[in-house]
């Protein structure tokens, strides 16, 4: 129990157009999702957190409006990397948790997508 | 704010032998959980153990374990009888009780096991 999916798993686009990623809870109901970007050879970064039906919370340095996070269902939510430029290459991971499934606490992550933009 | 330090950046080990990982965090708060993940090639984190701060006891997870030393806040990793599928990225990280689930990671530390 407790998967997470992403789509896609790995996606290349020119500059300047916009890529959404999808996260999916599969056998749980995800009240929080979190998103995270991995530069290669360092730790999780932290971009935002997001909880069911609210507006997302983001982290300081994070631009909202280039990263636009949904979390409209208990089992989607999406990162829409807009206007994409190179230096949004990147590996990003989401997460999920909820209150209920196994420890409350804990994060189940994605297996992650790797954008590329050219 | 947490932070959460990992001062080994890179580490090897022979396989079967035993191999401990560092970890010390900063916080001011009491009710708290540690946890240590492992990020293969794959790249797919994988959740190895995790510490509940209430309890004195470590945790222990067949070959994982930690010790856990909550006045020097400090949360170690022992590997026992290392495998080659040890190798990987090893992210200890922190979780507040009281601010939502978020986990604060430290640096990592890339391990090797040789054969």
């Amino acid at each position: 129990g407790a998967v997470v999916s992403q789509h896609p798993s790995w996606v290349i686009c020119k500059s300047g157009t916009s890529v959404k990623i999808e996260c999916r809870s599969l056998d749980f109901q995800a009240t929080t999702m979190f998103w995270y970007r991995q530069f290669p050879k360092q730790s999780l970064m932290l971009m935002a957190t997001s909880n069911e039906g609210s507006k997302a919370t983001y982290e300081q340095g994070v631009e909202k409006d280039k990263f636009l996070i949904n979390h409209a269902s208990l089992t989607l939510s999406t990162l829409t990397v807009t206007s994409a430029h190179p230096e949004d290459s990147s590996f990003y991971i989401c997460s999920a948790s909820s209150r209920g499934q196994g420890t409350s606490y804990e994060q189940y992550f994605g297996p992650g997508t790797r954008l590329t933009v050219t | 704010a947490q932070t959460v330090t990992q001062s080994q950046p890179e580490m090897s080990v022979q396989e079967a032998e035993t191999v401990t990982l560092s970890c010390t965090y900063d916080t001011s708060e009491n009710n708290y959980y540690l946890f240590w993940y492992k990020q293969p090639p794959s790249r797919q984190m994988i959740l190895v153990i995790r510490q509940e701060a209430y309890k004195q006891q470590n945790a222990t997870e067949n070959r994982f374990s930690v010790n856990f030393q909550k006045a020097a806040k400090s949360f170690s990793l022992k590997i026992s009888d290392s495998q080659l599928g040890d190798t990987a990225m090893y992210f200890c990280a922190f979780m507040n009780n009281n601010a939502g689930n978020m986990l604060t990671f430290g640096g990592g530390t890339r391990l090797m096991v040789k054969p």
